[in-house]
């Protein structure tokens, strides 16, 4: 019953280091998200894939990539990671993600960037 | 896109006392409502969800929101805090048909023994 699962946990890189965030989902969700949590500014959306086969950007799409590997896996990648990319990262996934049906996120990476 | 805000990013009430959080957000169009609860070093959990059926929503652990229109705003609350309780709460808005979910700044709550 493991729902969305997110590795690893916590990460210190040094800058200009590149780094691979990974995320699964076991409930066969067509939606996934990845989203950084900065004290006092909420969730903030990085990049979504709708369904299988597209990415898009969200609000704060710089500096970061993304890969829907499948249907299960969306990962995130830092290529040269910067101090302001020190933060929590949340994946999320969502049945149909345009509807009301809400997210389920994971337990998130907490990332230092030195 | 919705822009969402959360009056006051910390809320301080006695153990039995009533918990209310304030959500506003900026579209005109109902949109999809959500509120969410973040224990520390963990992910964000469904506490309740508008669907449009009713006005008042009830969620899990005895919380509740209502829906207005005329204020745009979903406030949060719940009659009698307790201990457990303590944890950050997030407002989130999405449009319909849209994939995106807007979050409000949060608010952390704490409960006075």
């Amino acid at each position: 019953n493991a729902g969305v699962t997110q590795t690893p946990k916590f990460q210190v890189l040094k800058t200009g280091q590149s780094m691979t965030l990974q995320c699964a989902q076991d409930m066969n969700h067509n939606s996934m998200y990845w989203y950084r949590q900065d004290p006092g500014m909420g969730l903030r959306l990085i990049y979504y894939s709708a369904s299988e086969g597209t990415t898009d950007k969200g609000e704060v799409p710089n500096g970061y990539n993304v890969s829907r590997l499948n249907k299960r896996e969306f990962s995130l990648r830092l290529e040269s990671a910067a101090p302001s990319q020190t933060s929590v990262y949340f994946c999320a996934s969502c049945p149909e993600g345009w509807g009301n049906q809400p997210q389920h996120f994971g337990d998130g990476t907490r990332l230092s960037i030195l | 896109a919705q822009s969402v805000t959360q009056l006051g990013s910390h809320v301080s009430v006695s153990e039995g006392a009533l918990v209310l959080l304030r959500c506003n957000y900026s579209s005109s169009v109902p949109p999809y409502l959500f509120w969410y609860v973040q224990y520390p070093n963990q992910g964000l959990q469904l506490l309740l969800k508008y669907t449009s059926a009713a006005t008042l929503v009830k969620g899990i652990n005895g919380f509740e929101a209502e829906f207005k229109k005329s204020e745009t705003s979903f406030h949060l609350t719940k009659p009698s805090a307790h201990m457990s309780d303590a944890a950050e709460y997030f407002c989130a808005v999405s449009d319909s048909g849209d994939y995106k979910l807007s979050f409000g700044a949060g608010t952390t709550v704490t409960v006075r023994a």
